[in-house]
C-alpha cells in the first residue's frame, strides 16, 4: 500500500500524560499537513511543511503541540501534557507538487490517529 | 463568521435521486476548490478539484464554482447507497494551506 500511514490508529491516555503520533506521507510528496477533526467537524488546520521546513502553525496549536519533519520524510506530532480537550483524530495528509498550476492542490489522507484522553 | 461555511445535514435521499451538496465562503481570494468523502472512522478522500468558476464532471459526480456569489455544489446523479458518508468542502489561496467546511452527512436510502 503506497498511501499516507498513521501510526497508532487508537490511543487512549491518561491526561497529563505526553503521546506522539507518527505520519508516513506519499513518497515524492513534498508538502505534509497535520489537522485536528472532531465529530461533527471538518479537519482542523494545525500545521505544514514543505520537505523539512515548517511553514506555518495554526494558532490553535499551543505550546503543548509540537511536529516535526526531520528529514523531509515522515513526521511526528506531539502533544504534551494532554488534556480531555485534545481528544479528537489527528489526520495527516500529504500533498504533491503538480507543475501545471505550480501548486500543491490534491491532498492524500491517511486513515487518521483517533486520541481518547480520560 | 467561519470562512467556509456548510450545511451539516444529514441529507437523506431515495436511490437514484440526485443529490446537491453546497458550500459558501467568505474569502474572495480562494481560488482552488476541492470535494472529499469521508466515510465514518476513516480519513478524507479527495473526490474531485476545480480551479476557479466554472464546472468539472467526473463520472456520477459533477462539481460547480460560482465565485461571484462565492457559492461551490456538488452534484451526484443516480445516488447510491455507498455514497453515504460525510461531504467535505474545501478550498484555498494559491500557496496556502486549505480550509474546510463541517462537512454534510448524507444518508442514501436503497
Amino acid at each position: 500500500d503506497t498511501g499516507v500511514s498513521q501510526d497508532p490508529r487508537h490511543k487512549i491516555t491518561k491526561r497529563g500524560q505526553n503521546v506522539t503520533f507518527r505520519c508516513d506521507p506519499i513518497s515524492e510528496h513534498n508538502r505534509l499537513y497535520w489537522y485536528r477533526q472532531t465529530l461533527g467537524q471538518g479537519p482542523e488546520f494545525l500545521t505544514y511543511f514543505q520537505n523539512e521546513a515548517q511553514l506555518e502553525k495554526s494558532r490553535l496549536l499551543s505550546d503543548r503541540f509540537s511536529a516535526e519533519r526531520p528529514k523531509g520524510s515522515f513526521s511526528t506530532l506531539e502533544i504534551q501534557r494532554t488534556e480531555q480537550g485534545d481528544s479528537a483524530m489527528y489526520l495527516c495528509a500529504s500533498s504533491p507538487y503538480t507543475s501545471r498550476t505550480g501548486t500543491y492542490n490534491e491532498q492524500f489522507f491517511g486513515p487518521g490517529t483517533r486520541l481518547t484522553v480520560l | 463568521q467561519k470562512e467556509v461555511e456548510q450545511d451539516p445535514g444529514p441529507l437523506s435521499v431515495p436511490e437514484g435521486a440526485i443529490v446537491s451538496l453546497n458550500c459558501t465562503y467568505s474569502n474572495s481570494a480562494f481560488q482552488y476548490f476541492m470535494w472529499y468523502r469521508q466515510y465514518s472512522r476513516k480519513g478524507p478522500e479527495l473526490l474531485m478539484y476545480t480551479y476557479s468558476s466554472g464546472n468539472k464532471e467526473d463520472g456520477r459526480f459533477t462539481a460547480q464554482v460560482d465565485k461571484s456569489s462565492k457559492y461551490i455544489s456538488l452534484f451526484i446523479r443516480d445516488s447510491q447507497p455507498s455514497d453515504s458518508a460525510t461531504y467535505l468542502c474545501a478550498m484555498k489561496r494559491n500557496f496556502n494551506k486549505f480550509y474546510f467546511g463541517s462537512g454534510t452527512k448524507l444518508n442514501v436510502k436503497p
